[in-house]
């Protein structure tokens, strides 16, 4: 079935390392693939999307690389901070449809001082 | 920081209550949503609005309903919750053209006894 997941449900590091959290999905009909971070008690926040016909878009400390051959998408954090530590979630937006984003499981990301 | 609330914040009620979750929105967005989501997993979309009057079903079955009667106000009500309800409920909205940024709210944590 169409599914978008996550590798590792928590990813611990260093402040100041960098952090990547993988994403793996199944539908190659998805037009954009989304990050999301969600803090303690608020709702998910929007970071980076990137279309499928991409290979890699920059944001601020934020990298997202597209590897449609293996269907996988990385978030990288660069610098990680403890204002960093949240859940992050991969979402996909199917071509056609109602355009909504399905999301996948988080990822833990705990950043240590 | 979005301006979009949600009330309650928690809810603790018993089994076959009615119970109405307000979610409002001044940014003045065409599209809503209610997501529904347990601790650290993926959120699931069960219902959207694309604009006043207009309501959809998301993917998650749910026997929630919700109504559309203004831009800013798109309120969420179990008829008769049961324990099987107990779950955080997130709102979002997002601006025209723009599907892949949504705007989530703070979420309603709801435990039926």
């Amino acid at each position: 079935g169409e599914s978008v997941g996550l590798h590792l449900p928590t990813l611990s590091v260093q402040e100041g390392d960098n952090s990547i959290i993988n994403c793996a999905y199944s539908n190659s009909a998805s037009d954009y693939f989304i990050w999301y971070k969600q803090e303690s008690g608020k709702g998910p926040q929007f970071i980076i999307d990137i279309r499928s016909n991409m290979d890699k878009r920059q944001g601020q400390r934020v990298t997202v690389l597209l590897n449609k051959t293996v269907k996988h998408l990385s978030l990288q954090i660069a610098a990680t901070q403890p204002g960093d530590s949240a859940v992050y979630f991969c979402a996909e937006r199917r071509s056609g449809g109602s355009y909504i984003p399905t999301f996948g499981r988080g990822t833990s990301l705990i950043v240590h001082p | 920081e979005a301006d979009i609330y949600q009330t309650p914040r928690y809810l603790v009620i018993g089994t076959g209550k009615k119970i109405t979750l307000e979610c409002s929105q001044t940014m003045g967005h065409d599209k809503m949503y209610w997501y529904q989501q347990d601790p650290g997993m993926e959120l699931h979309l069960i219902h959207y609005s694309y604009g006043v009057n207009s309501t959809e079903k998301g993917d998650l079955s749910s026997e929630s309903t919700v109504s559309r009667i203004r831009t800013e106000h798109f309120p969420l009500t179990l008829e008769s919750a049961r324990p099987s309800h107990t779950s955080q409920y997130l709102c979002a909205s997002s601006p025209p053209t723009l599907y892949n940024e949504q705007f989530f709210g703070p979420g309603t944590r709801l435990t039926v006894l």
